[in-house]
């Protein structure tokens, strides 16, 4: 069975730090590996996608990195915004799986 | 308008009473997925629907039925409302652009079982 971990749970950075957030995951047979961002209320909004071919994809300031063998991604953010405070979710898709597990997620917190 | 809509936001209710959640889309998509998420545990997947007729439980799908009225729409029963059954339940759906799957979710309902 998949098992995915963040770590931190939570992190407090001054503003316009670069920083970064794990993903570990259990089985390295995936087929994508997702991050989200969840707001409040807002649900979770899809940021960066990764097929398991690839070894990072970006987007703006948001960098995504995977390493399959070793069974870990990395979000890498750069020059951290106050509007960046918010919970980073990790999911996997696994190979012969129809659905996505889920991290427990990092709470991200940039103070101005 | 949001693409992804729950009905209600919030609720309260006690321990025994059957409860539905509602979800309604405007995107398009055959997939549709209830998920239930706990502090410190992450995302679960109660139910998913690939299509009106396909409907398959996932993780955590005791104590919980679901139902595919239309494409559009996929709601959450919880038949005997359960304290533990406390959180909040977000659904969304996808679709597979370019052959890949992306999950659109909605704003989730925050279930509170007295």
């Amino acid at each position: 069975k998949q098992e995915v971990t963040q770590i931190p749970a939570a992190l407090s950075v001054p503003e316009g730090e670069n920083l970064v957030l794990n993903c570990s995951f259990t089985d390295s047979a995936i087929y994508n590996l997702q991050w989200f961002r969840q707001d409040p209320g807002k649900g979770l909004t899809s940021l960066l996608l990764i097929q398991s071919s690839q070894r990072e994809q970006t987007s703006g300031r948001l960098n995504a990195s995977l390493d399959k063998s070793s069974g870990r991604s990395t979000l890498y953010i750069a020059a951290s915004q106050p509007g960046d405070s918010a919970t980073y979710l990790c999911a996997v898709k696994s190979g012969s799986a129809r659905q996505l597990t889920f991290g427990s997620g990092t709470q991200l917190t940039v103070l101005p | 308008d949001a693409d992804v809509t729950q009905t209600p936001r919030n609720r309260i209710t006690k321990t025994g009473k059957r409860i539905m959640l509602e979800c309604s889309q405007t995107k398009g998509h055959d997939r549709m997925y209830w998920y239930r998420q706990d502090p410190g545990l992450g995302l679960r997947l109660i139910y998913y629907s690939f299509d009106v007729k396909d409907i398959n439980k996932g993780e955590i799908s005791d104590g919980y039925s679901v139902s595919r009225q239309a494409q559009a729409k996929f709601s959450l029963s919880l038949e005997s409302a359960i304290p533990n059954q406390t959180a909040l339940y977000f659904c969304a759906t996808s679709d597979m652009g370019q052959g890949v799957e992306t999950q659109y979710f909605g704003p989730g309902t925050r279930l509170l079982v007295l």
